[in-house]
Parts: C-alpha cells; structure tokens; sequence
C-alpha cells in the first residue's frame, strides 16, 4: 500500500523555467491538496480538489495550476519558476474530513 | 483570522523523560484537532484527531487533550525515546464545507541521550 507518492524528491530551477510536480495516491481519496512549508511557518495550502474534475484555490494559489483528471493524480504546475517559490511542496489527500496522508515532499531550488 | 498557536518553539528533554507541548488556537467553525509527526525530511504522519466531544485521546506513548471551551489541547509524551526526536504539529480543521486545515507552526522537539 503506497499511500501518497510524490515525485520528485528534489528539483532545481532556474528563474523562468517550468516543472510538474506529481501526485498520486491509491487510497481512492476524493480529497487532495497541495501544500508548501517554508521554514519556520505553517504549511499553507496552495489548491485542493475535492474529486475528479473540481479543484479550487487556496491560500497561496499565485505562480501555480493543478489539474484533477482522475481520482488518483493530482499534479501541481509551475509555469514561470521564481526564487519565492522556493519551498518544500507537500502533497496529502483525504476521505471528505478524515484523516489526511501526505507525501514525502518535493525539495524545490529555484535559483 | 484562523490561527494555530504552539508552545515552546523548541524543546531538549532527556531519553526517558516526559514531556508536553501545548496548542491554542481560534479556527472558527472547529471541526476537529488533530496532532501530527513531522520527521526531519519526511512528510507529516498523523498521531490523533480529536471531534468537539473528545477530551482524551491516546496513541501508545502519545497522549493529547483537548479543551474546547478554552481552545487549546496538549500532546504528552510518555517515556520519550530518540525516535521521537521531530516536530509536532498541530492541525485543527475548519467545517467550511471544505475540510480547511489551519497548521501551527510546529515545536520542534530533541531526546538526547
């Protein structure tokens, strides 16, 4: 049972360039999200979906898109890769309100 | 505005020793609190989640409280052991409609032994 996989565990960008951060999870979650952690501060959730086809903005949506086209994937796009983006991206995912599982996080550098 | 409060920020204990961390928050409408594990390098892992009616919840060595009429919980640890060595987080979830959860910032804490 994977759980939350994320891929890749780390990644440098230079300023400008864009990347896909993957999800997957095998738990049949309708819930999913993404989060990022910057050091010394909460992680604060950047967009969730609450099934396939549906996503929404959180609270740090700006510089990134994700798309939900099945139950299991929920990729995170950056399009023009900037220092503040600069961060430790988390992704989890729930049952409605249950229990959150979360990835082992990707390492992103953008220098 | 939603906000997690934890205490300390940090802490060193020795191996064997209990300790407890505290949380207070004001999340509004309060669904539930949970308690999370964070591992240098690794993802959160949950450790308990607590509904309004809850005041105690444990999980092996890991004990929290939950006050929801001061709104604040603590998570105690028993006997501690050099794995517990990590942050732990507490999370409390807004009944939005959405599951939004509010995260503190963590009290990092350090069993030396």
């Amino acid at each position: 049972n994977a759980g939350v996989t994320q891929t890749p565990k780390f990644r440098i960008l230079k300023i400008g360039q864009s990347m896909t951060l993957q999800c997957t999870q095998d738990m049949n979650h309708n819930y999913m999200y993404w989060y990022r952690q910057d050091p010394g501060m909460g992680l604060k959730l950047i967009y969730y979906s609450v099934g396939a086809g549906i996503t929404d903005k959180g609270e740090v949506p700006n510089g990134y898109n994700v798309s939900r086209s099945t139950t299991e994937d929920f990729p995170l796009r950056l399009e023009l890769a900037a220092p503040s983006q600069t961060s430790v991206y988390f992704c989890a995912s729930s049952y409605s309100t249950g229990e959150a599982f979360f990835g082992q996080g990707t390492r992103l550098t953008v220098v | 505005k939603n906000q997690v409060e934890q205490s300390p920020q940090s802490l060193i204990i020795l191996e064997g020793k209990n300790c407890t961390l505290q949380c207070n928050y004001t999340v509004s409408p309060f669904s539930n609190l949970r308690w999370y594990k964070q591992d240098t390098g690794r993802g959160p892992v949950s450790l308990t989640i607590m509904t309004f009616s809850e005041n105690t919840k444990s999980n092996g060595r890991y004990t929290a409280t939950l006050d929801a009429d001061t709104k604040q919980s603590s998570l105690h640890i028993t006997a501690s052991q050099l794995s517990d060595s990590a942050s732990y987080i507490c999370v409390v979830s807004a009944n939005t409609g959405f599951q939004k959860l509010v995260f503190g910032t963590g009290t990092r804490l350090l069993v030396s032994p």
